[in-house]
């Protein structure tokens, strides 16, 4: 079975600074892909970033990259610059391979707060 | 705005009743998915229906039933509701069966079973 861990249940982050958020998976599959969603206090999942498992680049989105390290199993998201309304609940999630389908298992999250 | 649709926002009901929830997948998205989010079960996916037709399952309860319409949209049947059902349940949609690389969630409704 699919499994994603997320270690930090919650982060500090001086405003301006980066931070990583860790995520570490484990898949007997070939094929996945990675996915990182936002959840602020208002409660939506908002789509930030995306790695498949043969992309030999790691995936940026404007201040998001996804520092994605096969060998290790670990899709660990980096924000720059960090801002005060990245303050929110973050999740990284896998998606099962070939034809079983699109479906997401999530990790605990963890939760980003931004210090001004 | 992810463009998917959920309906309604918030619902709360008695134990042992039965709600519907409403979900309007993305423009040109074929495949709907259920997630629960709870406290104590984390987010969990539940079912996803690509063009009409069942196509994955996850921890769905035998008690809980959805289907995909023509026009693509969704509806997720709760029934016979206990107190542990409560949770904030999204709708998601993606354009394809399988390999996506984007799936957008809805806003959530957020059930509270009294």
């Amino acid at each position: 079975a699919q499994k994603i861990t997320q270690t930090q249940p919650g982060m500090f982050v001086q405003e301006k600074e980066a931070v990583t958020l860790d995520c570490t998976y484990d898949t007997s599959d070939q094929s996945y892909g990675l996915f990182w969603y936002k959840q602020p206090s208002s409660g939506e999942m908002i789509f930030l970033i995306y790695q498949g498992s043969y992309d030999e680049q790691n995936a940026t989105e404007g201040r998001y990259s996804l520092n994605f390290q096969k060998a290790r199993k670990s899709a660990n998201l980096v924000i720059s610059a960090s801002q005060l309304g990245d303050s929110a609940m973050y999740f990284c999630a896998m998606r099962d391979s070939g034809n079983a389908g699109n479906m997401l298992t999530f990790g605990g999250g963890t939760r980003l707060m931004v210090k001004p | 705005d992810s463009g998917v649709t959920q309906t309604p926002k918030h619902l709360i009901t008695a134990t042992g009743q039965r709600v519907t929830l409403r979900c309007s997948p993305r423009s040109g998205d074929l495949s709907v998915y259920w997630y629960q989010q709870s406290l104590d079960q984390g987010l969990q996916f539940l079912i996803q229906y690509y063009n009409g037709e069942e196509r994955a399952k996850g921890n769905i309860l035998e008690r809980f039933s959805a289907q995909q319409f023509p026009d693509l949209h969704s509806e997720l049947n709760l029934s016979s509701l206990e107190l542990g059902d409560s949770a904030l349940y999204f709708c998601a949609s993606s354009a394809g069966l399988a390999g996506d690389n984007e799936q957008y969630f809805g806003p959530g409704t957020r059930l509270t079973v009294t």
